[in-house]
């Protein structure tokens, strides 16, 4: 069946400019993570949606950086006044159930690119 | 969540298996051995995980000491399509985990 998706799965943005980031999970899955992964480094947490609850924010770098989930399905991941830093690759991922032998799925990513 | 200890990097012959060592000997009771692995360009894929006794599924074996505080994923067969980096993560299995990688080993399967 259809996996994650995201797009577009490169972007460049001068510094400055704001971006958004889409996330299409895989239907029917409950949970749905934002991460990001630095050249070089690991993977870092962004944010959380579970349902109809309040997502988990305590991942997110700073408050230019936020996201929404609408209708409990696609995720949008805004950062705004984007800096050099920023430059990433952003990762999706989605669960079926929040329960220890539900793994998450991620998608490709999407390379943001900061000049 | 325990800290892994992981080898920088390994090779393996194609169709030879792949055994990728990963030391937690700071685990607790109540905590998982997973497996992840990334390749290039793309994102992580979820592999396996375990909590005390040994696991097989269609992409590899988990492996797990009887003291847990190591373990080893086998690759049965390795292909060139498994060239990845392999993370393993220890961690309580929560119902809303998040994940966080370390570095990883880089294998890389030769013909």
């Amino acid at each position: 069946g259809a996996g994650v998706s995201q797009s577009p799965s490169n972007k460049v943005t001068e510094k400055g400019k704001d971006v958004e980031l889409r996330c299409d999970p895989i239907s029917g899955h409950t949970a749905l993570y934002w991460y990001r992964q630095s050249l070089g480094q690991g993977l870092e947490f962004l944010i959380y949606f579970q349902g109809n609850s309040a997502p988990d924010k305590s991942g997110l770098p700073s408050d230019r950086f936020s996201a929404e989930r609408t209708g409990g399905s696609v995720s949008t991941l805004t950062i705004q006044r984007t800096q050099q830093e920023d430059s990433a690759v952003y990762l999706c991922a989605s669960r079926k159930y929040t329960r220890p032998r539900y793994e998450q799925y991620f998608g490709p990513g999407t390379r943001l690119t900061v000049t | 969540d325990a800290k892994t200890t992981q080898p920088p990097s390994m090779d393996c012959a194609e169709g030879r298996a792949a055994n990728l060592p990963c030391n937690h000997s700071t685990i607790s009771g109540n905590e998982y051995v997973y497996w992840y692995r990334q390749i290039h360009s793309q994102g992580p894929q979820y592999i396996i995980h375990g909590l005390k006794n040994n696991e097989t599924n269609e992409m590899a074996s988990l492996i797990i000491t009887e003291d847990r505080k190591s373990s080893t994923l086998i690759l049965p067969h390795a292909t060139l399509r498994d060239t990845a980096v392999y993370y393993c993560i220890v961690r309580v299995g929560s119902n809303d985990y998040k994940l966080s990688f370390g570095a990883g080993t880089t294998v890389t399967v030769r013909a």
